[in-house]
């Protein structure tokens, strides 16, 4: 099975743009979340979602939006970039999230914002 | 808000000494899951607890849920050069969906061959 895979790795870019980082789920799986992990700090949830539907939202402003396509794959957007939005963006899909199945993180996108 | 806590920060220990990385939650939790995190690496799941008072092993790792399912213990006997790396606990709320994880800052630990 394929695990979780996100694009790009890594990215650079200027306060006030606007970026869109991509992660395909592990087979199977129907939810996605998606955390942000600052240097040194655990992930924090931006959101999720189960079955095309954003499901769960973490304290992050309207500027972090995301969609989820029918094959589970999904996309954070990030508008308006600020210098603290810097950190490993990372995405986590699971079985079924009604079940509280484990999370598999991909490898993440290292975003930093100048 | 709800937030998990964890101690210690850092840890550093002799290879085959024992290492143990408390988390504490200001809420009642429905459950607790443990993961690790290598350098440069993402998150990994170790485990998952459930119920009150709950003890889960793996090899070398001893995990506990408190009588209160308000904290949690991860204890290595015996560390390896292997077992570096971020330790976070991670508490789900009663009716939070599973996404909403909330995340310990970790416990670092390296292990001096």
């Amino acid at each position: 099975e394929t695990g979780v895979t996100q694009s790009p790795t890594h990215l650079i870019k200027t306060r006030g743009q606007q970026v869109t980082l991509r992660c395909s789920s592990q087979s199977g799986h129907n939810t996605v979340s998606w955390y942000q992990q600052a240097l040194g700090q655990g992930p924090q949830f931006i959101f999720q979602y189960y079955r095309e539907e954003e499901n769960g939202r973490g304290n992050f402003p309207p500027r972090f939006s995301g969609l989820q396509f029918p094959n589970y794959s999904s996309e954070l957007n990030v508008n308006a970039l600020e210098l603290d939005d810097s950190a490993l963006y990372l995405c986590a899909s699971s079985l079924d999230w009604v079940v509280n199945s484990p999370l598999h993180f991909g490898n993440g996108t290292r975003l930093t914002v100048t | 808000g709800q937030q998990v806590m964890q101690i210690p920060q850092y840890q550093h220990v002799q290879e085959g000494e024992d290492f143990t990385t408390y988390c504490n939650s200001s809420t009642t939790l429905s459950n607790i899951q443990w993961y690790k995190q290598r350098p440069g690496g993402h998150p990994v799941f170790l485990i998952q607890l459930v119920k009150s008072g709950e003890v889960k092993k793996q090899k070398r790792l001893t995990f506990q849920f408190g009588e209160a399912k308000k904290n949690s213990s991860l204890h290595i006997t015996a560390t390896q050069t292997t077992d570096v790396g971020t330790y976070f606990c991670a508490g789900l709320n009663y009716g939070g969906s599973q996404g909403n994880l909330i995340f310990g800052k970790g416990t670092k630990l390296s292990v001096k061959p």
